[in-house]
């Protein structure tokens, strides 16, 4: 039962142009939302994250929406760079578990 | 500060042979994980330690067994590793706590046949 799913596999989008990347769960004990990028063979890196308290966190050209009614989040990338091209996780966690539950990515190519 | 650092990067082994991957942090964090990760699965939670001392069971922690042998070390042992067990291992590290960001190691890449 996947509790957090990215049902997108793969997103091209133009530089310049905004890439959206969405992620859905099931959980709603869920109350901690975060997104990685990946690059092939290295780490998966953090971006940024978002508690269940807030709808909306922004850093720079990365905004992550939270829809708790929906269990949406989305992540919008403006805008688009080449560099930004990678595979994007969103996870998600219930405080006290320990337990981060990854979704199984997007990979976004932004066309230069 | 090197991070999170992991060896060995690349490793092939046969069917019932044991071995141990090593992972280190430099960033004094109390938490640190194993995940594995398999194409189309995202990554998924093998064992973590919430501190040193402790550790639990993640989402898939059959035919693994781990130590966390101070705050810095955190290993993870295939003790008689099966084809099934062919995949991508990432440690990471965190302040302790869900609402910490993870940071990542550069994986070892596992084949066994």
């Amino acid at each position: 039962d996947q509790q957090v799913k990215q049902n997108s596999p793969s997103l091209s989008v133009q530089e310049g142009r905004i890439s959206i990347l969405n992620c859905d769960y099931t959980n709603s004990m869920f109350d901690y939302f975060l997104w990685y990028k990946k690059y092939p063979a290295e780490g998966p890196t953090f971006l940024i994250s978002i508690s269940s308290i807030k709808d909306k966190n922004e850093d720079g050209r990365f905004t992550v929406f939270l829809n708790k009614s929906a269990k949406h989040l989305s992540l919008h990338i403006v805008p688009s760079q080449p560099g930004d091209s990678a595979v994007y996780f969103c996870a998600a966690s219930v405080s006290g578990t320990y337990k981060y539950i990854f979704g199984t990515g997007t990979r976004l190519k932004v066309l230069a | 500060n090197a991070g999170v650092t992991q060896t060995p990067k690349f490793q092939v082994l046969k069917t019932g042979q044991s071995m141990t991957l090593q992972c280190a942090q430099d960033m004094n964090h109390n938490s640190m994980y194993w995940y594995r990760q398999d194409p189309g699965m995202g990554l998924r939670l093998i064992y973590y330690s919430a501190s040193e001392g402790t550790t639990d069971k993640g989402e898939v922690p059959n035919g693994y067994n781990v130590s966390r042998l101070n705050k810095r070390e955190f290993s993870l042992r295939l003790e008689s590793a099966a084809p099934s067990q062919t995949s991508v291992y990432f440690c990471a590290s965190s302040e302790m706590g869900e609402t910490y960001e993870q940071y990542f190691g550069p994986g070892t890449r596992l084949t066994v046949t």
